[in-house]
C-alpha cells in the first residue's frame, strides 16, 4: 500500500516563530489532509489540497503532485497551535471515496 | 450544522465483553469510515462504506470485529468478545460523494481490562 513519511517527527518552538512540516508519499493520490489533532484528541480538519496552494489565516500549505510532497506552513506560531499534525491520503475512484492512510505525525510544542 | 457523532465517548469493559460503537454521520453524506488510533500503530483504516455498501474490510484486525450500516445515518462497529489489545481511539468519519474531504468524529476511548 501506499507509503506516507511525515518529517521532522517532533519540533519544540518558541512561540511567534515559523515553521515547515513536510509530507512525502509514495503513489499518485488525489486526495491528501492535513490535520491538527489537539491536546484533546479531536481531528481537525486543516486543508484538503491534492494539488495546489492554499492559505487560511497563519497557515498555508502546498502540495506538488507530480514530486508526491506536501508541505504545511505555520508562521507566527501560538501556544493553541501546540499538537500533533497529521498528513493523510487516499485515491477517489469515481464509484466513491477511498480511505485515508496516514503519517506518523509531526508533534509540534510551542512554548511561551 | 451537528458534525460527525459519536458515542460513546468513553467506554471501559471487561475482557470477554461485547461493546458496541456507534456513529452518525454528517446528514448527506455517503460514504463513512472507521478508524482506530493507538501508539503502537498509530492512525488505521479499519471498513469503510458507500450509500451503505461495505467497500473494504481489509483493516479489520480479526473475526472479533464487525461493522454494519443499516442506514445512511446510523452506523456501529463491534467487538465481541474484546480483548485488552482491542484498547484505542476509535474514530468515524464522513465524506460527501464527488467532495473527497473526511470529517472526523470525537472518536471513542475504549479501554478493555
Amino acid at each position: 500500500g501506499i507509503q506516507v513519511e511525515q518529517s521532522p517527527p517532533d519540533l519544540i518552538l518558541q512561540e511567534g516563530a515559523n515553521s515547515t512540516l513536510r509530507c512525502n508519499f509514495s503513489d499518485s493520490v488525489n486526495n491528501l489532509q492535513w490535520f491538527h489533532q489537539n491536546p484533546w484528541g479531536q481531528l481537525i480538519n486543516l486543508f484538503y489540497i491534492p494539488s495546489g496552494t492554499k492559505q487560511n489565516g497563519r497557515l498555508s500549505a502546498t502540495t506538488v503532485a507530480t514530486e508526491r510532497y506536501s508541505l504545511l506552513y505555520i508562521s507566527s506560531s501560538q501556544t493553541t497551535d501546540s499538537g500533533v499534525y497529521f498528513c493523510a491520503v487516499g485515491m477517489y475512484s469515481g464509484g466513491g471515496a477511498d480511505g485515508l492512510t496516514f503519517g506518523k505525525g509531526t508533534h509540534l510544542i510551542i512554548q511561551p | 450544522d451537528a458534525g460527525v457523532i459519536q458515542s460513546p465517548r468513553h467506554e471501559v469493559t471487561e475482557m470477554g465483553q461485547e461493546v458496541t460503537l456507534r456513529c452518525k454521520p454528517i446528514s448527506g453524506h455517503n460514504s463513512l469510515f472507521w478508524y482506530r488510533q493507538t501508539m503502537m500503530r498509530g492512525l488505521e483504516l479499519l471498513i469503510y462504506f458507500n450509500n451503505n455498501v461495505p467497500i473494504d474490510d481489509s483493516g479489520m484486525p480479526e473475526d472479533r470485529f464487525s461493522a454494519k450500516m443499516p442506514n445512511a445515518s446510523f452506523s456501529t462497529l463491534k467487538i465481541q468478545p474484546s480483548e485488552p489489545r482491542d484498547s484505542a481511539v476509535y474514530f468515524c468519519a464522513s465524506s460527501l460523494r464527488g467532495y473527497n474531504e473526511q470529517f472526523f468524529g470525537p472518536g471513542t476511548r475504549l479501554t478493555v481490562l
